[in-house]
């Protein structure tokens, strides 16, 4: 298994651009999520979907557009670049299915992340 | 107040030494006490999971949990330059597939051959 693959590792973007950070996962994970990464402030959540066709907003979510139209993909959508928007983006999965109690607390499987950079 | 409060570090220790790395927290219906290990350029990777209050040991690795006062630790013995990383405190309410985790900011660890 490739596990949680992200793309592209890098990316640079001018104020005002859009772009699609890329997630898969081939685990057959229910739950998936984006987080951002800043100094100082943890991984915060973006949006995450408990299944195809089912999304939420997390504690970060202005500025991005997720949707899940198939178990394995979950993009991240960013509609009009910023700097606010700077950061390091992961990308994490989950086996366990909502109502059901998981085999591991907590577990998420992360992806290796796409540092972005808005200038 | 943050739900979840870490010292950022960084800490830099000689090898062998015993780390000792924590978090407290506010939410005194958090049940479950996870700790995520991410090296530089990586993502995250769950470490170890403890319940409620107590303590559980994998190998050098101790988690420990005083839910009296909300204080979580992460032990290390023993430690190596393979520990250097970061070490994020992430606690739970439930085990359940849909909870969301809130994490702390991690601790920057250097172990120092």
């Amino acid at each position: 298994n490739a596990g949680v693959t992200q793309t592209p590792k890098f990316q640079v973007l001018k104020t005002g651009q859009s772009m699609t950070l890329q997630c898969a996962q081939d685990m057959n994970h229910e739950y998936m999520s984006w987080y951002r990464q800043d100094p100082g402030m943890g991984l915060r959540l973006i949006h995450y979907s408990v299944g195809a066709g089912i999304t939420d907003q997390g504690e970060v979510p202005n500025g991005y557009n997720v949707s899940r139209s198939t178990t394995e993909d979950f993009p991240l959508r960013l509609l009009s670049a910023a700097p606010s928007q700077t950061s390091v983006y992961f990308c994490a999965s989950s086996y366990s299915r909502v109502g059901e109690v998981s085999r591991i607390p907590g577990e998420q499987y992360f992806g290796p992340g796409t540092r972005l950079t808005v200038t | 107040q943050k739900e979840v409060e870490q010292d950022p570090g960084p800490l830099s220790v000689p090898e062998g030494a015993i780390v000792s790395l924590n978090c407290t927290y506010s939410n005194s219906a958090f049940q479950y006490f996870m700790w995520y290990r991410q090296y530089s350029r990586k993502g995250p990777e769950l470490l170890m999971y403890t319940y409620s209050s107590g303590n559980k040991e994998d190998g050098r690795f101790t988690a420990q949990v005083d839910k009296s006062s909300k204080y979580i630790s992460l032990f290390i013995r023993d430690s190596q330059p393979s520990d250097s990383a970061t070490y994020l405190c992430a606690p739970a309410h439930s085990n359940f597939g849909n909870e969301k985790l809130t994490f702390g900011t991690g601790t920057r660890l250097t172990i120092i051959p």
